[in-house]
């Protein structure tokens, strides 16, 4: 199993509505998640981080974590054409090792 | 707000020349970090280092390695550049508190002809 693991997409949603993303992990120790934003040719950009069960909102941005799922989740509402992108989720492995990435979902949001 | 520099948007190296990738954060960060991103593979840690002159090797270290003489500073050295190592190569670092969030450089693009 691959140690964090996305949908790779492309997720298409029409402007205005919700977009969900989703993110599994195979480390249950793993305690710190979070969500990069990364547009074509550039680099990943920190949009969300989450630590504890539950939601976690950001203006348009919820992060939700189920660690007895190892499950975590990225909501945009209102999406926005700008919010067309790759979404990476990355997860902090036990032991105090660097973050690991998915290999991202593609988002589109259609006009 | 975080700045993590690479040298470098462009490059282009020709197969077995030594090639320098120089990455600079100003944000004080003791963890510093070096990844490759290729279509669908993802990103993929090549070395990081969590101290002055201290370096660990990540997933793909194979043709690499790496150099921090500086804390703010870390280099990665292709020892003899080869066509599969043409890739998006980016720098990132963090504070030492487990490894939190990293913050990215703007990646450099390196072609090997």
């Amino acid at each position: 199993q691959k140690e964090v693991e996305q949908n790779s997409g492309p997720l298409s949603v029409p402007e205005g509505a919700i977009a969900s993303l989703n993110c599994t992990y195979s480390d249950r120790g793993s305690q710190s998640f979070f969500w990069y934003r990364q547009y074509s040719g550039k680099s990943p950009e920190l949009i969300m981080s989450i630590y504890s069960n539950g939601d976690k909102e950001d203006g348009r941005f919820t992060a939700q974590l189920n660690k007895a799922s190892q499950y975590v989740s990225l909501l945009i509402r209102d999406s926005q054409p700008s919010d067309s992108a790759t979404y990476l989720c990355a997860v902090e492995r036990s032991g105090n090792t660097p973050l690991v990435f998915g290999k991202g979902t593609r988002l589109s949001v259609i006009a | 707000d975080v700045k993590v520099t690479q040298s470098s948007r462009y490059l282009v190296k020709r197969t077995g020349e030594k090639v320098f990738l120089e990455c600079v954060q100003d944000m004080d960060h003791e963890n510093m970090f070096w990844y490759r991103q290729d279509p669908g593979l993802g990103l993929r840690l090549i070395y990081f280092s969590y101290d002055v002159k201290m370096k660990e090797k990540g997933d793909i270290p194979e043709g690499y390695s790496v150099s921090r003489e500086k804390k703010e500073r870390f280099s990665l050295i292709l020892e003899s550049a080869s066509t599969n190592q043409t890739s998006m190569y980016l720098c990132a670092s963090s504070h030492d508190r487990g490894f939190l969030e990293a913050f990215f450089g703007q990646g450099t693009r390196l072609t090997v002809v």
